[in-house]
């Protein structure tokens, strides 16, 4: 356990559903993100958030609602999907927006839209 | 744009064997690397790092090297095992502090 956890884990929904993806973060860290990880892609960042204000949306399709209610807590919203949106969505966090130490990566939601 | 590419897909080592993984980047003004390891299930885990006024840093069995004027980055990992059998990541910080990330390069440990 990295410190940052997703969940779920697995994930199936069609493409009218509505859902919502989970990620937690006991490591202290005020900023967090969502990357987008297809397969033979390289990962792609969705949204960062710090200190629980979003400062940066990467084009990502209305379809991807994102909500920060604490420094320790970060959801993605979905509702209408599409099947190329079935993809690994990776949660990280950072001590500071755009560390440079890294980020800590949670073990990711796999999303099968059907 | 930045560019960060892992330059085999694939890398098959035989266990106790060292494992070279090799990347490249095309901003000169990056600064600091990682590089990850992501194994099956799991989200990416970070390994070693190093900052550009570097050229070679060592941690528990992996080393990374760095060559600014080639603009290439190394992963070695020494007496492969098969816990090492992962997809390996680099990522460069640029620009606004963002980090790019390569697309992976998979390594299998042959027992």
């Amino acid at each position: 356990e990295t410190g940052v956890t997703q969940t779920p884990r697995h994930l199936v929904m069609g493409m009218t559903n509505k859902k919502s993806l989970k990620c937690e973060q006991h490591l202290g860290h005020n900023a967090m993100y969502w990357y987008k990880q297809s397969a033979k892609k390289p990962l792609e960042l969705m949204f960062v958030y710090s200190l629980e204000e979003r400062v940066e949306n990467n084009s990502v399709p209305s379809r991807f609602s994102p909500e920060c209610p604490n420094s320790s807590h970060l959801f993605l919203h979905l509702h209408t999907l599409q099947p190329e949106d079935s993809a690994l969505y990776l949660c990280a966090s950072s001590q500071g927006a755009y560390s440079n130490y890294g980020y800590t990566f949670g073990s990711g939601t796999r999303l099968t839209v059907v | 744009g930045e560019s960060v590419g892992l330059h085999l897909p694939t890398l098959s080592v035989q266990e106790g064997d060292n494992s070279i993984i090799n990347c490249a980047y095309s901003n000169s003004a990056s600064d600091y690397f990682i590089w990850y390891k992501q194994e099956s299930g799991k989200g990416p885990q970070f390994i070693i790092d190093i900052r550009s006024n570097m050229d070679k840093r060592q941690g528990q069995r992996v080393t990374v090297l760095l060559n600014k004027t080639v603009k290439h980055l190394s992963l070695q990992i020494a007496a492969t095992q098969p816990g090492d059998s992962a997809v390996y990541f680099c990522a460069d910080l640029y620009g606004n502090n963002r980090l790019a990330f390569g697309k992976g390069n998979q390594v299998v440990v042959i027992p």
